[in-house]
């Protein structure tokens, strides 16, 4: 099983450009989380979906877009990109509910806003 | 609006002795609470976690203890190892108006040889 993989590992937007950060998970999983990470900072949750075809905010929604076509992929979508979205961005899985679950992070794509 | 505070953002330790990591919640609702670790330039990996309904959960070198009344846990790794060198997460979680996992700040700690 590879996991969650997440591409690109890194990029650069200049302020305006769009872009859809990709993430597939082959476990399996119900749950999806995107999440972003500022320096010295925890792990704030953008979106969330609990399943194909159903998606929610999270705590920073605001900028960005995602969709679930299918229980593997989980894409996140940034329209207008701006500084303020310079951060390092994390997907995760997890089988069940954060109540009980475990999440499985990828490796995570360090974005920076020009 | 913290509801997830690790107030020590670092931590050293000799090897072979015992870490303590802290971690305080605000919100009463959460019901599930986990530790994680994160190597750099990678993503953060499950540690171990407990549930509200239990005050200790063990395993192997990794213990985490929950003092529900004081909204308080705490991660005791013993003996450290220089491969616990890591950022570590606590997260609390729970149906708080939605669901939600909440991620500490984290504690990177160093564990000296």
């Amino acid at each position: 099983n590879a996991g969650v993989t997440q591409t690109p590992k890194f990029r650069i937007l200049k302020i305006g450009q769009s872009m859809t950060l990709q993430c597939t998970q082959d476990m399996n999983h119900n749950y999806m989380y995107w999440y972003r990470q500022d320096p010295g900072m925890g792990l704030k949750l953008i979106y969330y979906s609990v399943g194909a075809g159903i998606t929610d905010k999270g705590e920073v929604p605001n900028g960005y877009n995602v969709s679930r076509s299918t229980t593997e992929d989980f894409p996140l979508r940034l329209e207008l990109a701006a500084p303020s979205q310079t951060s390092v961005y994390f997907c995760a899985s997890s089988h069940s509910s954060g109540s009980v679950g475990e999440q499985f992070f990828g490796p995570g794509t360090r974005l920076t806003v020009l | 609006d913290q509801q997830v505070k690790q107030n020590s953002p670092s931590l050293s330790v000799q090897e072979g002795r015992i870490s303590i990591l802290n971690c305080d919640y605000t919100n009463s609702m959460f019901d599930y609470f986990l530790w994680y670790k994160k190597y750099p330039a990678e993503g953060p990996t499950f540690l171990i976690s407990i549930s509200s309904i239990k005050d200790k959960n063990e395993d192997g070198r990794f213990t985490v203890f929950l003092n529900k009344s004081a909204k308080h846990l705490s991660l005791h790794i013993v003996p450290s190892q220089p491969g616990d060198s890591a950022v570590y997460f606590c997260a609390a979680s729970g149906y708080t108006g939605g669901f939600k996992t909440i991620f500490g700040a984290g504690t990177r700690l160093f564990v000296k040889a």
